[in-house]
């Protein structure tokens, strides 16, 4: 089974900030890395499929990157909505998730 | 544009099987997508359970596989997902997605997503 691990895990960061997730794949995968925004008691919204194209009606701060067995999400700068959690995803595994707050 | 909506018991005992259906609106289940179920423990992160394409073919958790079953109801534009045996563990909020595919295999990501249900196993 492929292991997907983010990191980190937990990050605090304020509006305006330019903040990177990270997604490494225990063995090299395919390029099928979708990268998810969830906010508490609401389904996971996707914002970027195939590592690096971003979903219609997702803003331009977000960007997708990597290849191989690394993938990054990066918010180019933070809004008050994007506090949330992320979550990385390959064809079927998820991610731990990766808990943006606000300092 | 099109929405999903999970239906069924909110509340199931432990040994029992849990049951949900995901009614599929705006589009057809007969697309070339696959239909997802992923839950979502209390305070936990998200696991795939199964998927179902409109011919019937699944594929499930390896995890799961042996206590899930999908099926897909093409007239009433709906899929199930049944898991049997259910223990505390399994108490999530239970969420169906589309997965979009191209050439059958998903490469555009889940979406959209029902909006989910809680299930809790307790007695």
């Amino acid at each position: 089974d492929i292991q997907l691990t983010q990191s980190p895990s937990f990050l605090s960061a304020s509006v305006g900030d330019r903040v990177t997730i990270t997604c490494r794949a225990s063995q090299g995968i395919s390029s099928y890395l979708a990268w998810y925004q969830q906010k508490p008691g609401k389904a996971p919204k996707l914002l970027i499929y195939a590592a690096s194209t971003l979903q219609s009606g997702v803003p331009s701060r977000f960007s997708g990157s990597g290849s191989g067995t690394e993938f990054t999400l990066t918010i180019s700068s933070l809004q008050p909505e994007d506090f949330a959690t992320y979550y990385c995803q390959q064809l079927r595994d998820f991610g731990q998730g990766t808990r943006l707050e606000i300092k | 544009q099109v929405q999903l909506q999970e239906s069924g018991p909110g509340l199931v005992k432990p040994s029992g099987t849990l049951s949900l259906t995901c009614a599929v609106s705006g589009g057809s289940i007969s697309s070339s997508n696959w239909w997802s179920w992923v839950r979502q423990p209390p305070g936990k992160g998200l696991e795939w359970i199964g998927e179902i394409y409109h011919s019937g073919s699944t594929n499930y958790n390896p995890s799961l596989k042996s206590r899930v079953t999908i099926s897909v109801d093409k007239s009433k534009n709906q899929f199930s997902l049944k898991l049997s045996s259910v223990t505390a563990a399994d108490t999530a909020v239970y969420y169906c997605a589309r997965g979009g595919a191209i050439f059958g295999v998903v490469i555009k990501g889940f979406d959209p997503w029902g909006q989910g249900t809680l299930v809790t196993v307790s007695s």
